[in-house]
């Protein structure tokens, strides 16, 4: 079974901070996206990547970048976050021509 | 501009009744996905639909596809309480992206 991890289910921090969330995945998949999820409007596309050191815009990328260094692990990172950062965040890897597969999200608060 | 759009967005039904879910889409999708969220847990795959005119069907659940209406169904039968949960439509409209419908609330009241 494909597995994809993410570093924390539950994140606490203040305003300002630097804030990592990393993505991990076991099945060699070379795609992998980061969303966002709030009520009311379904899952939005913050980030994804075709392929190591690749990263592409999704729909809502302000205040967000990536870092994807191997081919397993795929990070957001939000530079210095706001309260209107907190959000579900779930992130999700596909083999190219098959469907995606999530991880248990990051319910991120900012403070 | 690509939307997905589901209707309903909440949706309570009785055990045993049978309802539908539906999902348009804007434009042509190369394929399409329905998951399924409970609550504070992630999402999980129940169907990829291909064609025009697929049906897939898993228990209680079963999904179709009308590429030519660009609409999407998902009808459950028979519903019991554990199919309580969100259901999510997406399209795949290239690239490999997924572009996500609101979700239904299913609620399945004894």
């Amino acid at each position: 079974d494909v597995k994809v991890t993410q570093s924390s289910r539950y994140l606490v921090k203040r305003t300002g901070e630097k804030v990592f969330l990393e993505c991990v995945q076991d099945m060699d998949h070379e795609n992998m996206f980061w969303y966002r999820q709030d009520p009311g409007l379904g899952l939005r596309l913050i980030y994804f990547s075709y392929d190591v050191k690749m990263k592409e815009k999704g729909d809502i990328p302000e205040g967000y970048s990536v870092s994807r260094e191997k081919k397993e692990r795929f990070s957001l990172i939000l530079e210095s976050a706001s309260t209107n950062q907190t959000s579900m965040y779930l992130c999700a890897s596909s083999l190219s021509g098959g469907g995606q597969y999530f991880g248990p999200g990051t319910r991120l608060t900012v403070t | 501009e690509l939307k997905v759009e589901q209707n309903p967005l909440f949706l309570s039904m009785q055990e045993g009744k049978n309802y539908t879910i539906y999902c348009n889409y804007s434009t042509t999708s190369d394929r399409l996905y329905w998951y399924r969220q409970d609550p504070g847990k992630s999402l999980e795959s129940l169907f990829v639909l291909l064609s025009n005119g697929a049906v897939k069907q898993e228990g209680r659940l079963m999904a179709s596809l009308d590429t030519k209406a660009r609409l999407s169904t998902l009808h459950i039968t028979a519903a019991v309480h554990d199919l309580s949960a969100t259901y999510f439509c997406a399209g795949d409209f290239g690239n490999e992206k997924l572009t996500f419908g609101t979700g239904t609330r299913l609620t399945i009241i004894p």
